[in-house]
C-alpha cells in the first residue's frame, strides 16, 4: 500500500525559506505516468496546488507561486521536496504531498495523500 | 477566489441524496473529462472519490457517483450515512498556465 509522509520544520520565519520533504513507501518513485505534488491548504480554506515533478525532473509549477517554488526529487531516497523562498504570514497552511495520475500533460487525479503538515510563518 | 466555483454548503437528512455543482469553463470543466472530487474529514487529508468525472476508486461506495453537463460537474450522494458529514472539493485539469484548480470546497451537513 502506497504511503507518503511529509517532514520538516513546523515554524519559518517571514522572508525565510520554507522546506519539506515527502518520502514516498510501498511502492517507487519512479513509477510512470504518475507525478508527484504538493498541495496546500491555509486553515479553514480551500486547496490549493502548489507544483509537481516527474522522477525524471521534469517539473509543473502554479505559475501564482513559480518565482518562489522549487520542486526536486532524489529517486535514491524515494523522496520528493518542496522549497518556497521569501514567506509570508500568507503562506501558512498545511502542506500536502500526493502522487499525481497525470497523461499527455494532464493532471488525473492525486491520490493518495500524506497526511499534511502545518507550517506556520511567524518571527 | 477559486477557479471552480461550488456552494458553500449543503444539507441532507439521513437516506435521501444531495448533489454538489462544480463550475467552471470551456477550459477546464467544460473541456475535458478530467474532473476529480476529494472528501475531507476534519483534520485529516482529502480522499479521492471520483475520477474522470464519473469513475470511482476502489472500496469508494457506490453511492457516490459524479456527472458532468457543459461547464458544469456535479457529485451526488445517494442513501446518506452520517460519516459522509465532510467538506468535499472538485478539481479539474485546465488548460490554462494554471494546470490544476481546485473548487472552493463544499460543507456536507448530515442532519
Amino acid at each position: 500500500q502506497l504511503q507518503l509522509q511529509e517532514s520538516g520544520p513546523g515554524l519559518v520565519k517571514p522572508s525565510e525559506t520554507l522546506s519539506l520533504t515527502c518520502t514516498v513507501s510501498g511502492g517507487s518513485i519512479s513509477s510512470s505516468s504518475y507525478y508527484w505534488g504538493w498541495i496546500r491548504q491555509p486553515p479553514g480554506k480551500g486547496l490549493e496546488w502548489i507544483g509537481s515533478i516527474y522522477y525524471s525532473g521534469s517539473t509543473y509549477y502554479n505559475p501564482s507561486l513559480k518565482s518562489r517554488v522549487t520542486i526536486s526529487v532524489d529517486t535514491s531516497k524515494n523522496q520528493f521536496s518542496l522549497k518556497l523562498s521569501s514567506v509570508t504570514a500568507a503562506d501558512t497552511a498545511v502542506y500536502y504531498c500526493a502522487r499525481e495520475m497525470s497523461i499527455a500533460a494532464r493532471s488525473i487525479w492525486f491520490d493518495p495523500w500524506g497526511q499534511g503538515t502545518l507550517v506556520t510563518v511567524s518571527s | 477566489q477559486s477557479a471552480l466555483t461550488q456552494p458553500a454548503s449543503v444539507s441532507g437528512s439521513p437516506g435521501q441524496s444531495i448533489t454538489i455543482s462544480c463550475t467552471g469553463t470551456s477550459s477546464d470543466v467544460g473541456g475535458y473529462n478530467y474532473v476529480s472530487w476529494y472528501q475531507q474529514h476534519p483534520g485529516k487529508a482529502p480522499k479521492l472519490m471520483i475520477y474522470e468525472v464519473s469513475n470511482r476508486p476502489s472500496g469508494v461506495p457506490d453511492r457516490f457517483s459524479g456527472s458532468k453537463s457543459g461547464n458544469t460537474a456535479s457529485l451526488t450522494i445517494s442513501g446518506l450515512q452520517a460519516e459522509d458529514e465532510a467538506d468535499y472539493y472538485c478539481s479539474s485539469y485546465t488548460s490554462s498556465s494554471t494546470y490544476v484548480v481546485f473548487g472552493g470546497g463544499t460543507k456536507l451537513t448530515v442532519l
